[in-house]
């Protein structure tokens, strides 16, 4: 069965604070992984990685993919109270068919 | 506008009912997928189709049916709702294997 876990469930930081958020996966027939950032309601993107060792980067958000030893980060510097949000990792499989595996998520709060 | 659009955003219904959420995009794109998401499990795949004329069944089908009516349509039915489909509902859409991009989301409460 196909996992996805992501650490920590939630993280408090203060405004400013650099954070670095882990996924880490077991799945068969790894495609992609994506990262999307949730605030009220529907879930937006940010990243998507195939390859290992290539850092991804938009503004203070940075992510990485480390396929040997199956994880991704990612990293927000910086902090601002408009990050506070859920992160969500999903990886893209395909063993005959199309599927994509959530994390449960790293709620990030940042307080002012 | 919205590129994604769910109706209706939220609905309350009895066990037993039949229900029919329905997404629309303007993004053109081939892909179309229905998720739900519950707290502390994440988002699960219910049903995907890759176009028009093909529907395939993700992690969770059972009790949920889904109907392609057009590249830009796909709804998905609960034909006799129970309270354990209570959830959030979110429809997604992606151009081939690139990004997916959700909609905004339907509460289904199941009473």
């Amino acid at each position: 069965e196909d996992k996805v876990v992501q650490s920590p469930l939630s993280l408090v930081v203060h405004e400013g604070d650099t954070v670095t958020l882990n996924c880490s996966y077991e799945v068969t027939n790894f495609r992609s992984l994506l990262w999307y950032k949730q605030e009220k309601k529907a879930p937006t993107f940010l990243f998507m990685l195939t390859s290992s060792g290539i850092e991804k980067k938009s503004g203070r958000l940075s992510s990485i993919l480390d396929k040997k030893e199956l994880f991704s980060i990612l990293n927000i510097t910086a902090t601002q109270t408009g990050d506070s949000a859920v992160y969500l990792c999903a990886v893209r499989t395909n063993f005959g068919n199309e599927k994509l595996t959530f994390g449960t998520g790293t709620r990030l709060t940042i307080i002012p | 506008d919205a590129d994604v659009t769910q109706t209706p955003r939220n609905r309350i219904t009895k066990t037993g009912k039949r229900i029919m959420l329905e997404c629309s995009q303007t993004k053109g794109h081939d892909r179309m997928y229905w998720y739900r998401q519950d707290p502390g499990l994440g988002l699960r795949l219910i049903y995907y189709s890759f176009d028009v004329k093909d529907i395939n069944k993700g992690e969770i089908s059972d009790g949920y049916s889904v109907s392609r009516q057009a590249q830009a349509k796909f709804s998905l039915s609960l034909e006799s709702a129970i309270p354990n489909q209570t959830a959030l509902y979110f429809c997604a859409t992606s151009e081939g294997e690139d990004t997916q991009y959700f909609g905004p989301g339907t509460r289904l409460t199941v009473l």
